[in-house]
């Protein structure tokens, strides 16, 4: 059970727009602590998609996008292309356990 | 190049030790926190640990506290994660990772992991 709450799942076609939810709650997101979303393809490590909520490291697409509101945040893709497929997690910092938090993950298929 | 490498991985039996170690090089390991992140077989990520630049905070997952030590070298630019009392629940890919801690904090470096396999 991950502290921070992602569907396992979402698809889409190529060129089309996603959205991953990540939900959290007051001792997390909720407390202000920022959002960030890493992307994991196939057999590799996990590399870093958006950091602050909503910027982006360099070299990561703007086709790429994320927000916050609340005790939530959400990850955008646009224009889906056949590469994005991958599993997508989201990560915050708990108060309450002095650590990071990460969601259970999203795996993205582009149909 | 910024790099993080792990290494000491392997198989080790219910309630055995292992040491893993992390090498970075490219920039200034002094500086940063790091952290180890575990990913079990099939799994989500778990954050495991961190550690301050001159190892003077140290913070763990409830899961291994008590079992796993952090611990760090400048001079070597090393990180290391010393697991005792291992569990087939430890079984998993664990990751080194930079810490940044401008946004709230996140890993914005990541090795490439090595895998621990805790089985009789």
């Amino acid at each position: 059970q991950s502290v921070l709450t992602q569907p396992p799942s979402v698809s889409g076609a190529p060129g089309q727009r996603v959205t991953i939810s990540c939900t959290g709650s007051s001792s997390n997101i909720g407390a202000g602590y920022d959002v960030h979303w890493y992307q994991q393809l196939p057999g590799t490590a996990p590399k870093l998609l958006i950091y602050g909520n909503s910027n982006r490291p360099s070299g990561v697409p703007d086709r790429f996008s994320g927000s916050k509101s609340g005790t939530s945040a959400s990850l955008a893709i646009s224009g889906l292309q056949a590469e994005d497929e991958a599993d997508y997690y989201c990560q915050s910092y708990d108060s309450s356990l002095s650590g990071g938090v990460f969601g259970g993950g999203t795996k993205l298929t582009v149909l | 190049e910024v790099q993080l490498v792990e290494s000491g991985g392997g198989l080790v039996q219910p309630g055995g030790s292992l040491r893993l170690s992390c090498a970075a090089s490219g920039f200034t390991f002094s500086s940063y926190w790091m952290s180890w992140v575990r990913q079990a077989p099939g799994k989500g990520l778990e954050w495991v640990a961190n550690i301050k630049q001159d190892g003077s905070e140290k913070y763990y997952v409830d899961s291994v506290k008590g079992r796993f030590t952090i611990s760090r070298d400048n001079a070597k630019n090393s990180l290391y994660l010393q697991m005792n009392s291992l569990r087939a629940e430890d079984t998993a890919v664990y990751y080194c990772a930079r810490d940044n801690w401008d946004y709230y904090y996140y890993m914005d470096v990541w090795g490439k992991g090595t895998t621990v396999t805790v089985s009789s």
